[in-house]
């Protein structure tokens, strides 16, 4: 079974544009998170996505946005990106709840701005 | 406001010792608790969870924590560390809709 993938593993921006990062998830599993990953703040919970629905939401301002498909897959999209936007973003994928069943995580998307 | 401390940023210990890393956490009602293991360049892999029952939980790789109301605390134990353990472990909660994730401990075993 394939795991959860994410897509670009690496990827350079400058200050003012806007990214897409697009996950995967297993097979079978309906709900997505996001998280960032960074140095300073460590790891911080984005949202969650279940059958296409937000269900839960971290403290990030509104520039940080996702979506997810009717086949699970779902982007995340950050506008207007600032220098603090560096970081590692990782995505889990769960049967049913980002609690009550293992997530799995991808290898994340290391993005860097300039 | 709720929140989980790792005071140790990083432990070093000898193959075959044993480890314990410390997680304390402040929620107001029955946390779900967790510990999530990372190795260099990958995403992060959980080791066990608590949800409710037993305070010992038993996870994969040979891992165990202990939750303690009393000390607000989610301890990871092992008895005798391997070379491939060494990685970065975090705790993290769940509060119901989100997770709070603790800064991390990284682990470094030598021979």
């Amino acid at each position: 079974k394939a795991g959860v993938t994410q897509t670009p593993r690496y990827l350079i921006k400058t200050r003012g544009q806007q990214v897409t990062l697009s996950c995967s998830p297993i097979s079978g599993h309906r709900s997505v998170s996001w998280y960032q990953q960074t140095p300073g703040q460590g790891l911080q919970f984005l949202f969650e996505y279940f059958s296409e629905t937000q269900r839960n939401k971290g403290n990030f301002p509104g520039r940080f946005s996702g979506r997810q498909f009717s086949n699970s897959r779902s982007e995340m999209n950050v506008s207007t990106l600032e220098l603090g936007d560096s970081a590692l973003y990782l995505c889990a994928s769960s049967q049913t709840g980002a609690y009550n069943q293992p997530q799995h995580f991808g290898d994340g998307t290391r993005l860097s701005i300039l | 406001a709720q929140s989980v401390t790792q005071p140790d940023i990083h432990i070093t210990v000898s193959e075959g010792a044993s480890l314990e890393l410390r997680c304390n956490y402040s929620y107001g009602a029955t946390p779900y608790l967790f510990w999530y293991v990372q190795s260099p360049g990958q995403g992060l892999q959980l080791l066990l969870k608590y949800f409710s029952g037993d305070t010992l939980v038993q996870g994969i790789k040979g891992f165990e924590a202990e939750f303690k109301r009393s000390q607000s605390s989610f301890n990871l134990r092992k008895p005798s560390v391997h070379w491939s353990d060494a990685a970065e472990y975090f705790c993290a909660v769940f509060t119901g809709n989100q997770f709070y994730f603790g800064t991390g401990t990284s682990l470094t075993v030598i021979p």
